[in-house]
């Protein structure tokens, strides 16, 4: 069964702080994505990465780092958390092709205080 | 930049009505997928349409894709409870490697 799997489902991070986001799939999938979800925005993407140690950005990057060392995880970092990153973090993973769906993991709701 | 619009961003109907969301690109998409949403869950993949004019069926679901290949639709008859969620369009460009979802359509069904 397909899998993605985010570290946490929920966190609480004061103002300031260097906040990890992990991602895990276990799908062998070359892009991996994060995106951010706010009401009435929809999903936005934040970063993504189609090969190990590949990134770009996506519309929203200003106050955000990823990371990819490894082919089946991908880390957002917040380098100084803001309270306008409060949000609910999804990442996704993507096969070769545009026609393969992509898979979201469940999601972390971040709070910064 | 492509940009992929949802509307309506809202949606309420009665048990047994029918409800519509539609979306527009900017740009022609080679591929459009719909994905749904529940209440605290994450986006789950619904269906793909490729072909400029396509129509595919889901039960009480159907997607249509445009002739043109920048809009498509999901159309809902005979809404149930089980509908109630945000449902999200995501188009891919010719030569793109990501997809570009649509705000979402949050459809709330009133028993």
């Amino acid at each position: 069964d397909v899998k993605v799997t985010q570290s946490s489902r929920y966190l609480v991070k004061r103002t300031g702080e260097k906040v990890f986001l992990e991602c895990v799939q276990d799908m062998d999938h070359e892009n991996m994505f994060w995106y951010r979800q706010d009401p009435g925005l929809g999903l936005r993407l934040i970063y993504f990465s189609y090969d190990v140690k590949m990134k770009e950005k996506g519309d929203i990057p200003e106050g955000y780092s990823v990371s990819r060392e490894k082919k089946e995880r991908f880390s957002l970092i917040l380098e100084s958390a803001s309270t306008n990153q409060t949000s609910m973090y999804l990442c996704a993973t993507w096969g070769a092709s545009r026609y393969n769906e992509q898979f979201f993991g469940p999601g972390t709701r971040l709070t910064v205080l | 930049g492509q940009q992929v619009m949802q509307i309506p961003q809202y949606q309420h109907v009665q048990e047994g009505e029918d409800f519509t969301t539609y979306c527009n690109s900017s740009t022609t998409l080679s591929n459009i997928q719909w994905y749904k949403q529940r209440p605290g869950g994450h986006p789950v993949f619904l269906i793909q349409l490729v072909k400029s004019g396509e129509v595919k069926k889901q039960k009480r679901l159907t997607f249509q894709f445009g002739e043109a290949k920048k809009n498509s639709s999901l159309h809902i008859t005979a809404t149930q409870t089980t509908d109630v969620g945000t449902y999200f369009c995501a188009g891919s460009e010719v030569g793109a490697n990501n997809l570009f979802f649509g705000t979402g359509t949050r459809l709330t069904v009133i028993p």
